[in-house]
């Protein structure tokens, strides 16, 4: 059972384009939401989250947008850089278990 | 600051062996993870300590996996014995442990192993 859903396994984006990586959820007890960044041979590294009261969260060429109803998140990277191109994970969480719940991954690739 | 430290970073052994992993987390964590990331998949938690006890290891395959925190600090993860299955990147992570969402999770390098 896959609460967590990245459906898109690899993206291509040319350099200075937007990357729009999408991630779905079924579980309506999430309320917490996070991206995180592979390079090969390192761990993930934390880049932003949202909580549910919001619906939006920036930082700096990163953005997070948040769709409730659709149970639905994703992350936009404006413009993208080669230093972009890694799998970005999706993570979800539930007040008071603070279990991380990873979507599969999605390997973009920012061409020069 | 440094970051989650794990070693070894590659270990490679036959079925049915036995393999240990170690752990340290950023000093001043109270919580520290262990994940299991198979290829092509996301990391999957098997066992979260809050200083030396145990929170949630529900999906701890206990027959054959092992892990301990004596002393508050660094953890060392066991496969005793290990199955094909097995291969994968295990990841340790460490966060502030202040019981909220927002306690963000940073993770090591991991171990990849390969069982042959």
């Amino acid at each position: 059972d896959q609460q967590v859903k990245q459906n898109s396994p690899s993206l291509s984006v040319q350099e200075g384009r937007i990357s729009i990586l999408n991630c779905d959820y079924t579980n309506s007890m999430f309320d917490y939401f996070l991206w995180y960044k592979k390079y090969p041979a390192e761990g993930p590294t934390f880049l932003i989250s949202i909580s549910s009261i919001k619906d939006k969260n920036e930082d700096g060429r990163f953005t997070v947008f948040l769709n409730k109803s659709a149970k639905h998140l994703s992350l936009h990277i404006v413009p993208s850089q080669p230093g972009d191109s890694a799998v970005y994970f999706c993570a979800a969480i539930t007040s008071g278990t603070y279990k991380y719940i990873f979507g599969t991954g999605t390997r973009l690739k920012v061409l020069a | 600051e440094a970051g989650v430290a794990q070693s070894p970073r590659y270990k490679i052994i036959e079925k049915r062996q036995s393999v240990a992993f170690w752990c340290n987390p950023i000093s001043g964590h109270a919580t520290l993870y262990w994940y299991q990331q198979i290829l092509g998949q996301g990391p999957k938690l098997l066992i979260q300590f809050q200083n030396n006890g145990v929170v949630d290891d529900s999906q701890l395959p206990k027959d054959r996996f092992s892990a301990e925190r004596l002393k508050g600090v660094d953890s060392t993860l066991k496969i005793q014995p290990a199955k094909l299955e097995d291969s994968a990147v295990y990841l340790c992570a460490s966060s502030l442990g202040v019981g909220a969402s927002t306690d963000t999770q940073y993770f090591g390098p991991g171990t990849r192993l390969t069982v042959l």
